[in-house]
């Protein structure tokens, strides 16, 4: 069981909005910054989003996420048929000290 | 551009030794921290330690009687011990540069494990 929440599935249209929920507690997303990472088939997992809403080099601004208290959330804007993948949120966790991860999200282009 | 590449065996008996190596490229392994975790077949993503170049270690709790981590900058790799293996720890495993805010900004292409006689 992860530690951080994510609904297992989420799906959309091309050029739809998605959004995918992160849900965590105090020791990790509350008191510390989210990521996220997108991991296509086969692949690693990579950076998609840094310290809350931070986009690293080479990832379109269609991409972006938020942090409230305890949740998170990533938004996918101008959905393609190429974000179909999974999506992992990440944070630190104080009481671990180390990072925690989600259990994942699998998104489907429809 | 920063590259980390895992090595190690893809088969390993049960109750043995699995033991990996990651070697960083682009960029000096001082400095910085570096990461594994593993994803078992199907699964999510679960963090196994960390090290800081200087030698500092830290553990995930639920493996840490298991697990050794390593770094040699001599030659800008870390490794990977894990001990008494049994089919649960059949995964791939990923080794990925930390960042001080707890983000894994590089990641390796991971290895398959599989823990079978």
């Amino acid at each position: 069981q992860s530690v951080l929440t994510q609904p297992p599935s989420a799906s959309g249209t091309p050029g739809q909005r998605v959004t995918i929920s992160c849900s965590g507690r105090s020791s990790n997303i509350e008191h510390n910054p989210v990521s996220w990472y997108q991991q296509l088939p086969g692949t690693a997992p990579k950076l998609l989003i840094y310290d809350n809403n931070q986009w690293p080099s080479g990832v379109p601004d269609r991409f972006s996420a938020s942090k409230s208290g305890t949740s998170a959330s990533l938004a996918i804007s101008g959905l393609q048929s190429e974000d179909e993948a999974d999506y992992y949120c990440s944070s630190w966790d104080d009481s671990l000290n180390g990072p925690v991860f989600g259990g994942g999200t699998k998104l489907t282009v429809l | 551009q920063v590259q980390l590449q895992e090595s190690g065996p893809g088969l390993v008996k049960p109750s043995e030794t699995l033991s990996l190596t990651c070697t960083v490229s682009g960029d000096s392994i001082s400095g910085y921290y570096w990461s594994w975790i593993r994803q078992p077949p199907g699964k999510g993503l679960e963090w196994i330690a960390y090290i800081y170049y200087s030698g500092t270690t830290y553990y995930n709790p639920s493996l840490q009687s298991r697990v050794t981590i390593s770094v040699d900058t001599s030659k800008n790799y870390f490794s990977l011990k894990l001990s008494s293996v049994t089919a649960a720890d059949t995964a791939i495993y990923y080794c990925a540069r930390v960042r001080s805010t707890g983000y894994l900004d590089y990641w390796g292409q991971g290895t398959l494990v599989t823990v079978s006689s």
